[in-house]
C-alpha cells in the first residue's frame, strides 16, 4: 500500500527564516499529495496540493514540487511568520485508495 | 459556507465505558470520513460512508467500533468498550466528489 514519511519535528524558527519540511512517498504509480496544516485548536485544512510529477502547489507563500525521480514532495517557504505556527502533514492518494497522512510536523515561529 | 460540525469538542471516560461521537458534514457532501488521530501520529482512516453506505471500514476495529450513517446526512461513531489506546483524537471529514476533504475540530477522547 502507499505510504508517507515526513521530517519529524518540532521545528522551531524564527521569523523570516526558511522553512523546509521533508516529505518522501511510496506508492504503485503516481498518487496525487498533499500537505495539510493544523492550527492549534483547528481542524486540518489542505494547505496545497499536486496531482501529477512536475506539478507545483502553493498557496501563502507556501510550495512544494511533486519530484516523481526522489519520490518527494518538500514543503518550502522563503519567509515563515508567527502565524504559521501549526502542524504540518504530507499526505499521499493513489487512485481509489484511501488517503494517508504522515505523522505531522510540529513549526514553532518565534517573533 | 458551515464547515463539518463534530460534537462533543472533549470527551473523558474510564475504560470499559462507551462513548459516542457525532458529525454534521458539509450540505450537499455525499462522502463522509472517521479519522482517528493517536498522539504524535497522523489521522488513520477508520471507516468512509458514501451516502448511507459504507465504501472503507477496512482499519475500524469492528469488535469495539461502530459507525453508522442511516439518512446519508450526519453520522455518529460509537465505542464500545472503550480501551485506555482508543485515547486520540477523532476526526470527521466530508467531501464531494472531487475528494477534496474538509475537517472538523475534531473530538478529543481521553479514556482513563
Amino acid at each position: 500500500g502507499n505510504s508517507v514519511t515526513q521530517m519529524e519535528g518540532p521545528v522551531t524558527l524564527s521569523e523570516e527564516a526558511f522553512l523546509t519540511i521533508n516529505c518522501t512517498y511510496t506508492a504503485t504509480g503516481y498518487p496525487s499529495l498533499f500537505w495539510y496544516v493544523q492550527y492549534p485548536g483547528e481542524g486540518l485544512q489542505l494547505l496545497l496540493k499536486a496531482t501529477k510529477a512536475d506539478d507545483k502547489g502553493s498557496n501563502k507563500g507556501f510550495e512544494a514540487t511533486y519530484r516523481k525521480e526522489t519520490t518527494s514532495f518538500h514543503l518550502e517557504k522563503g519567509s515563515v511568520q508567527v502565524s504559521d505556527s501549526a502542524v504540518y502533514f504530507c499526505a499521499g492518494q493513489g487512485g481509489s485508495e484511501k488517503l494517508v497522512f504522515g505523522k505531522g510536523t510540529k513549526l514553532t515561529v518565534n517573533p | 459556507e458551515a464547515g463539518v460540525a463534530q460534537s462533543p469538542r472533549y470527551k473523558i471516560i474510564e475504560k470499559r465505558q462507551s462513548v459516542a461521537f457525532w458529525c454534521n458534514p458539509i450540505s450537499g457532501h455525499a462522502t463522509l470520513y472517521w479519522y482517528q488521530q493517536i498522539l504524535g501520529q497522523g489521522p488513520k482512516l477508520l471507516i468512509q460512508f458514501q451516502n448511507n453506505g459504507v465504501v472503507d471500514d477496512s482499519q475500524l476495529p469492528k469488535d469495539r467500533f461502530s459507525a453508522e450513517r442511516l439518512k446519508g446526512v450526519d453520522s455518529t461513531l460509537k465505542i464500545q468498550p472503550a480501551k485506555l489506546e482508543d485515547s486520540a483524537v477523532y476526526l470527521c471529514a466530508s467531501s464531494l466528489a472531487d475528494r477534496k476533504l474538509f475537517f472538523g475540530s475534531g473530538t478529543q477522547l481521553s479514556v482513563l
